[in-house]
């Protein structure tokens, strides 16, 4: 799988968007990105995916680049609750079974009043 | 709709003990992953199971773990002798397998080894 790059931590402002930055120059064509968060020690917490096009889901946008060597997560309108660390995952999804998801050590969003 | 199920959320045991931890996939799904946290650290992944089949097994450590997913019932990752370095929380995920591979995460296990 692709490696991937992301700052360490960010701060946001609550009801502000946060925009969480990805890259990934090495990606290779038939590679999706993926986007979870972990929120305190909890289960990592599915977000949104995609291959070329911009996608969009009641979490979050997800906004690729048409190189598709970054990636950018939007949340809206951040809230407290959005405060976890964030995972951008470059994955290669096998035909008719998954493989697994190689986690970094992810961007650190705190979102503040 | 449940989600992935995972117990015990807890477990203490001793320096030689075994721990067994258990995995019920979301409804639907027939893949299963195990993932360990160390503390501080990111996940790694373990094993990728299908029903009855170990797929990769590449993250396991060579000895004292092994992980089974039966045709019914649970997944099972089953740790022996376990050691201080064992401690970390142990998330385990699930997927639908064909035409739809999104892993689903559990809540975990913490297992702290005394």
């Amino acid at each position: 799988d692709a490696k991937t790059t992301q700052p360490p931590s960010m701060d946001c402002a609550e009801g502000r968007a946060a925009n969480l930055p990805c890259n990934h120059s090495t990606i290779s064509g038939n590679e999706y990105v993926y986007w979870y968060r972990q929120i305190h020690s909890q289960g990592p917490q599915y977000i949104i995916h995609g291959l070329k096009n911009n996608e969009t889901n009641e979490m979050a946008s997800l906004i690729i680049t048409e190189d598709r060597k970054s990636s950018t997560l939007i949340l809206p309108h951040a809230t407290l609750r959005d405060t976890a660390v964030y995972y951008c995952i470059v994955r290669f999804i096998l035909t008719g079974g998954g493989n697994k998801l190689t986690f970094g050590t992810g961007t650190q969003l705190k979102v503040e009043l | 709709n449940a989600g992935v199920m995972q117990n015990p959320r807890h477990l203490v045991r001793r320096r030689g003990q075994e721990a067994r931890l258990r995995c019920s996939p979301m409804k639907g799904h027939s893949h299963v992953y195990w993932y360990r946290q160390l503390p501080e650290e990111g996940l790694k992944f373990m094993v990728y199971l299908q029903k009855e089949n170990i797929i990769d097994e590449s993250g396991m450590p060579k000895e004292r773990f092994s992980a089974e997913f039966p045709k019914e019932g649970p997944s099972i990752l089953r740790i022996q002798q376990v050691v201080r370095g064992d401690s970390a929380a142990y998330f385990c995920a699930s997927s639908p397998g064909f035409g739809g591979e999104t892993q689903y995460f559990g809540p975990g296990t913490r297992l702290l080894v005394l």
